[in-house]
């Protein structure tokens, strides 16, 4: 137990559904990501929140769109998605966003697209 | 571009072996992260080095910074079970924008 909870622990959808992915932390943290790990490639990071202002996208498709309403919870919404797309997404947390801070991840989302 | 190379890519020992895996890079880290990857699961961090030459001890497990900070080593004794998993590092780029960059990992399998 992280305490950083990711819904749903799986997911398959067609290209053309729309889903969203959840994201919710209890460790009072102020900065909340999204990272995607594909096999045989590094983890990949997506999106920065910082105090539920975007502070990073990492040149990601549109299809994906990031939503941080609060310090607390961070969702990803999926339109219209590839093949390629299929991953494991990770969600993580820490106090800040400075280097050398401890990343938080929560289990992950395993999305498959058909 | 492929910042952080860990090698080897896969390693499969028996239970009580000794093992280094290895985390190297031609740029320059302000700070490098180790973390385990246990299947189904997230990453866990395990240590932080920051300093050039700096030397972590976790019970069975070392970790050291080179010194120039551009390369890092983990090295597990008497490996048990328990320690498989994926092992990622992961580096805070001097001058960079401030996010980590990972390497691909090192994934571990200790055989009872």
């Amino acid at each position: 137990e992280t305490g950083v909870t990711q819904t749903p622990r799986h997911l398959v959808m067609g290209m053309t559904n729309k889903k969203s992915l959840k994201c919710e932390q209890h460790l009072g943290h102020n900065a909340m990501y999204w990272y995607k790990q594909s096999a045989k490639k590094p983890l990949e990071l997506m999106f920065v929140y910082s105090l539920e202002e975007r502070v990073e996208n990492n040149s990601v498709p549109s299809r994906f769109s990031p939503e941080c309403p609060n310090s607390s919870h961070l969702f990803l919404h999926l339109h219209t998605l590839q093949p390629e797309d299929s991953a494991l997404y990770l969600c993580a947390s820490s106090q800040n966003t400075g280097l050398g801070g401890e990343l938080f991840f929560g289990e992950g989302s395993r999305l498959t697209v058909l | 571009t492929q910042l952080l190379e860990q090698s080897p890519q896969f390693l499969s020992i028996q239970e009580g072996e000794n093992l280094t895996v290895y985390c190297n890079s031609s740029s320059v880290f302000s700070s490098l992260q180790w973390y385990r990857q246990e299947p189904g699961e997230g990453p866990v961090l395990l240590v932080t080095v920051v300093t050039g030459g700096e030397v972590k001890k976790l019970k069975r497990l070392t970790f050291q910074f080179g010194d120039a900070r551009k390369d890092s080593s983990l090295h597990i004794t008497a490996a048990q079970p328990g320690d498989t998993g994926l092992y990622l590092c992961a580096g805070g780029k001097v001058g960079g924008s401030e996010k980590l960059v990972f390497g691909k990992g090192t994934k571990l399998t200790v055989n009872p």
